[in-house]
């Protein structure tokens, strides 16, 4: 079955330096790709999402990248700050209808000050 | 417009015991998806409904079951409880399912004992 491996599992970066994260999954018809964000002890939030009729696309200080050949996308964050600190978790789908999303195992990103 | 909502938010149960968790989708929404979020297991999809039918299954036993009402709010239920079904059990709506963004509820967090 689908699969998606996330890496790093932790993160440290100072305050100002770009984070990255990147996810492999394993079934290649996969065609969406969200980014969800997740402060202790709250909700998931959508934070990006690229489908497979795109390389790349960015909102202000996030990017997301897909390579569909090499079956890999990576979440960019540039310019840091103390409130990007939260656990990222990339998910990939088969968009075809039914919806299911198949989770990454998360990345702790802390930021130092 | 309101967000996803759950209830109840903690939940305290005997194992052996059943238990029904609620979700109120975003207005307008028609897809509701349940997951469960462990610490050991990250997020893992239980299923998804639209139009009161379940679309798609993931690799839980039969004690987990769910339904969809005609007004799209959702209830799951997990039988027989185990002690390590406690977790964060997590809904989330969209439009219609496929590749529509999907966003996600508070949460309801259950311990058994």
């Amino acid at each position: 079955g689908e699969n998606v491996e996330q890496h790093p599992s932790t993160l440290s970066v100072q305050e100002g330096d770009s984070a990255v994260i990147k996810c492999t999954y394993s079934d290649s018809a996969s065609n969406y790709f969200p980014w969800y964000k997740q402060e202790l002890g709250k909700r998931p939030q959508l934070i990006i999402d690229i489908r497979s009729n795109v390389g790349e696309k960015k909102d202000q200080r996030i990017a997301v990248t897909l390579n569909k050949t090499a079956k890999h996308f990576s979440l960019h964050i540039t310019e840091t700050q103390p409130e990007d600190s939260a656990v990222y978790f990339c998910a990939a789908s088969i968009a075809r209808g039914a919806q299911k999303l198949v989770f990454g195992q998360g990345t702790r990103l802390t930021i130092n000050p | 417009k309101a967000g996803v909502t759950q209830t109840p938010r903690y939940l305290i149960k005997t194992r052996g015991q059943q238990v029904t968790l609620s979700c109120s989708p975003i207005s307008g929404h028609r897809s509701v998806s349940w997951y469960q979020q462990t610490p050991g297991q990250g997020l893992q999809f239980l299923f998804e409904y639209f139009s009161e039918t379940q679309r798609n299954k993931g690799n839980f036993p039969g004690r987990f079951s769910g339904r969809q009402f005609s007004n799209s709010r959702s209830e799951m239920n997990v039988s027989t409880l185990e002690l390590g079904d406690s977790a964060l059990y997590l809904c989330a709506s969209s439009l219609t399912g496929g590749d529509y963004e999907q966003y996600f509820g508070p949460g309801t967090r259950l311990t058994v004992t």
